[in-house]
């Protein structure tokens, strides 16, 4: 069993859905998570930081963590074309180890 | 523009041959890190340094070399050892303390013909 699951997709939603991406998890030492934005053949851009529980929004995006689940989540309000890419969740330990461990990825198309 | 650069973007080796991915960055970070990328699978950790002349094995650093001589340089050296080298790798660097967020380069895909 992988550490971090992730439902690689594809997922396909008409502009302006509400998209729902999920990542499970068994080590419950990690502590900090995030998510990653990634466009064909680039590298990954972080959109979202969070630590312990709890919810964090940043414009269009919310991060959720559940630890008692070892559930996170983001949501993508009023989703649009530009946001079709490959979302990655990560998460790490605390302490001062920095390496992170990711999920394998949801594809997402936003139609327009 | 601060930022991290990878450099070649694309690169052919023949089997046998080894071959070095660069990786630099103008951030001022402390920690350097590779990873590699296969299709449907997540990033996996090669190596890490987290300061100059000093680093360590990540989950899948059998075929790899690395070096850091530099601060901001954080060369890749894929050997002939590697069983499997094509892939997309990446580079990230983060900082040590405060907001330890890793900032990625913007990759090489190697492809061994």
């Amino acid at each position: 069993q992988k550490e971090v699951e992730q439902d690689p997709g594809p997922l396909s939603v008409p502009e302006g859905a509400i998209v729902s991406l999920n990542c499970t998890y068994s080590n419950s030492a990690f502590q900090y998570f995030m998510w990653y934005r990634q466009y064909s053949r680039k590298g990954p851009e972080l959109l979202m930081y969070t630590y312990s529980s709890g919810n964090k929004e940043d414009g269009r995006f919310t991060a959720q963590v559940d630890k008692s689940s070892k559930y996170i989540s983001l949501f993508i309000r009023d989703s649009q074309p530009s946001d079709s890419a490959t979302y990655l969740c990560a998460m790490r330990l605390s302490g001062s180890a920095r390496q992170l461990t990711f999920g394998s990825g949801t594809q997402l198309t936003v139609l327009p | 523009d601060g930022g991290i650069t990878q450099s070649p973007k694309y690169l052919f080796r023949k089997e046998g041959q080894n071959v070095t991915l660069s990786c630099e960055q103008n951030l001022n970070h402390d920690a350097m890190y590779w990873y590699r990328q296969d299709p449907g699978q997540g990033l996996r950790l090669i190596y890490y340094s987290q300061i100059v002349n000093d680093f360590q094995k990540g989950d899948i650093a059998e075929g790899y070399s690395v070096s850091r001589e530099k601060k901001e340089s954080f060369p890749l050296t894929v050997t002939s050892a590697q069983k499997n080298p094509t892939a997309f790798y990446l580079c990230a660097s983060s900082m040590e303390t405060g907001t330890d967020t890793q900032y990625f380069g913007p990759g090489t895909r190697l492809t061994v013909l």
